[in-house]
């Protein structure tokens, strides 16, 4: 079983949707959490992070994390076609100094116009 | 803005070449780390480095050796290229009082014949 989760997709939504990406993982002692953004061809670009529990918003992203599940969860509001690339996770612990990070293998989100 | 740079953004090679890629990072961050990228199983640490002439073995490092002669610099050597190595090469860096977030490059994809 893999440390992190993430369903590859694709999941394909209407312009203007509300976007749910998720990950479980497995180990209890992840800290930091992160989301990630690809585009085809291009490095991850940092999207948002967050520290233990909680909710993090930051204009139409908010970044969700539920540790009593081992869920965390990325919402998009009123999607665009420019959101359309792979959206990975990625998570760090105390125990490995927080920069050995764990990544899913990525989500990747299609919205049409 | 950080600015991750990698050498070159495409790269073909013949088993058994010796293979550079060079990472130049320009935020004076003290770590660095090299990936690489494989559909269905995601960004693999393969080395990374906290410090200059410091450096630590990621989870697949077997093929592979680092040199960070300058804070800035981190390269990745494939002593002899071979087909499996055929793959996204990312490099990424973080600041030490923000170790888990990394900050990616565009990536070099390496095809070896």
């Amino acid at each position: 079983q893999k440390e992190v989760e993430q369903d590859p997709g694709p999941l394909s939504v209407p312009e203007g949707a509300i976007v749910s990406l998720n990950c479980t993982y497995s180990n209890s002692a992840f800290q930091y959490f992160m989301w990630y953004r690809q585009y085809s061809r291009k490095g991850p670009e940092l999207l948002m992070y967050t520290y233990s529990s909680g909710n993090k918003e930051d204009g139409r992203f908010t970044a969700q994390v539920d540790k009593s599940s081992k869920y965390i969860s990325l919402f998009i509001r009123d999607s665009q076609p420019s959101d359309s690339a792979t959206y990975l996770c990625a998570m760090s612990a105390e125990n490995t100094g927080f920069q050995k990070l764990v990544f899913g293998t990525g989500t990747r989100l299609l919205v049409s116009p | 803005d950080v600015k991750v740079t990698q050498s070159s953004r495409y790269l073909v090679k013949r088993t058994g070449e010796k293979v550079f890629l060079e990472c130049v990072q320009d935020m004076d961050h003290e770590n660095m780390f090299w990936y690489r990228q494989d559909p269905g199983l995601g960004l693999r640490l393969i080395y990374f480095s906290y410090d200059v002439k410091m450096k630590e073995k990621g989870d697949i490092p077997e093929g592979y050796s680092v040199s960070r002669e300058k804070k800035e610099r981190f390269s990745l050597i494939l002593e002899s290229a071979s087909t499996n190595q055929t793959s996204m090469y990312l490099c990424a860096s973080s600041p030490f009082q923000a170790r888990e977030t990394q900050y990616f490059g565009p990536g070099t994809r390496l095809l070896v014949l």
